[in-house]
């Protein structure tokens, strides 16, 4: 149990262009959904927190006019990189987080990420 | 400010045991996670310690001390396949993962 499904896997865009990301629990409804950016060789960096139906909280420093996300429901988060550049290019993330107790506590599952590449 | 401090890399032989610290300062304390995350993948779950001592999973443990703001990782019986980079995570006061920079952990034959 506890699946979370990311498309695309891999994505190639034209600068200027918007790329949709995907983020689906499979399994379980998520009550909070995370995404996440990863620089090759560096840590997870929490772009932003999304509750379904309500705005995401987004972490200081990350453009919210530039990464639209979208929590439309408890399976269901987007990602969308308004006007790529190339320094966008990264492997981006998302996870999910039932809020249950018990096992480990508020733990979240993670996708299989998508590696985002802007030309 | 919040701050996780692991080593960013280690070297260990096929076969044998590694120890990956972890130390942490955070506002308030839900929680540590570790994670293992193998090159282009995305991180899968390996622990939870809200408690001190000792979690045993199989080749895999996990402490906590929370008076210290310490954990460590323990790899027992070193196979190839554990190579990887191992993330420890603080979950706060407001439930949300402070992350480490994360050790990558080479393992030779």
């Amino acid at each position: 149990g506890a699946v979370v499904s990311q498309h695309p896997s891999r994505v190639i865009c034209k600068s200027g262009t918007s790329v949709k990301i995907e983020c689906r629990s499979l399994d379980f409804q998520a009550t909070t959904m995370f995404w996440y950016r990863q620089f090759p060789k560096q840590s997870l960096m929490l772009m932003a927190t999304s509750n379904e139906g309500s705005k995401a909280t987004y972490e200081q420093g990350v453009e919210k006019d530039k990464f639209l996300i979208n929590h439309a429901s408890l399976t269901l988060s987007t990602l969308t990189v308004t006007s790529a550049h190339p320094e966008d290019s990264s492997f981006y993330i998302c996870s999910a987080r039932e809020g249950t107790s018990g096992g480990a506590p508020y733990e979240q599952y993670f996708g299989p990420g998508t590696r985002l590449t802007v030309t | 400010g919040q701050n996780i401090d692991q080593p960013t890399e280690m070297t260990a032989t096929e076969g044998a045991i590694v120890q990956i610290n972890c130390t942490y300062q955070t506002s308030g304390f839900n929680g540590l996670f570790w994670y293992q995350q193998h090159a282009g993948e995305a991180p899968t779950f390996l622990s939870y310690n809200v408690l001190d001592g000792l979690e045993e999973k199989g080749r895999f443990s996990s402490f906590l001390s929370r008076s210290k703001g310490y954990s460590y990782l323990l790899l027992k019986e070193l196979q190839m396949k554990d190579s990887a980079s191992y993330l420890c995570a603080v979950m706060d006061s407001n439930y949300q993962l402070i992350w480490g920079a994360g050790t990558k952990l080479i393992i030779k034959p």
